[in-house]
């Protein structure tokens, strides 16, 4: 079973700066299955990025994937008040089960 | 719009089972894989598994074989996770997920989840 690590656990950064989460892999993952979710409290996870780097459908363009192997990041590029929230990282190896990161809390500074 | 409707909260005693459902509206129920996904109190996200609609093939995390049965209704567009032998550290959100491949003939999945239900608390206590 592929384990990620997210990092930092939590991290805090003032509105209209730049947020960087990273995720890594035990062992090299698939570009095709790597992905980004959001969660805010008391809500589903909602998808932000597939295959790495595709942005889901609505999801603004100051998000942003990148990453192979065994090292992912995703990017904010200017923090807007709801951008506030949990974010998982996700990887589909050769067999179930799916994998999720710990989460990576992004909090207001 | 597309959306996955789940059922209401549920309390269990530890040894029983719970079986919530997951109606899909807003597109073609038999087209789409569903993922089922839980998250215990304060915790990150664990799979479960899935469930082909068309076909009602399943695979399941190997944590919870033999204890998960996932099957669909496709007369009414839902899909079905039921956890048996329940203990109180099954006591979590239950989400169902679809997954943006396809089922049918030239079937593929895309391997993460585009639309979620909102979740159905799960609590297990004595």
């Amino acid at each position: 079973e592929i384990v990620l690590t997210q990092s930092p656990g939590t991290l805090s950064v003032s509105p209209g700066e730049r947020a960087t989460l990273s995720c890594r892999a035990s062992q090299s993952v698939s570009s095709s299955y790597l992905a980004w979710y959001q969660q805010k409290p008391g809500q589903a996870p909602r998808l932000l990025i597939y295959g790495a780097s595709s942005r889901a459908t609505g999801i603004p363009d100051r998000f942003s994937g990148s990453g192979s192997g065994t090292d992912f990041t995703l990017t904010i590029s200017r923090l807007e008040p709801e951008d506030f929230a949990v974010y998982y990282c996700q990887q589909y190896g050769s067999s179930l089960p799916y994998t999720f990161g710990q989460g990576t809390k992004l909090e207001i500074k | 719009q597309v959306q996955l409707v789940q059922s209401g909260a549920e309390v269990k005693k530890p040894g029983a089972s719970v079986k919530v459902s997951c109606k899909a509206s807003g597109y073609s129920f038999s087209d789409y894989y569903i993922h089922w996904v839980r998250q215990a109190p304060g915790q990150g996200l664990e799979y479960m598994g899935r469930i082909n609609p068309n076909s009602g093939g399943t695979n399941y995390a190997q944590e919870f074989q033999g204890r998960v049965t996932m099957t669909r209704d496709t007369s009414i567009s839902t899909a079905y996770m039921e956890l048996s032998r329940l203990r109180s550290d099954d006591t979590a959100v239950y989400y169902c997920a679809r997954d943006p491949g396809r089922t049918g003939f030239l079937e593929w999945l895309s391997h993460y989840m585009d639309v979620w239900g909102k979740g159905t608390t799960v609590t297990v206590s004595s």
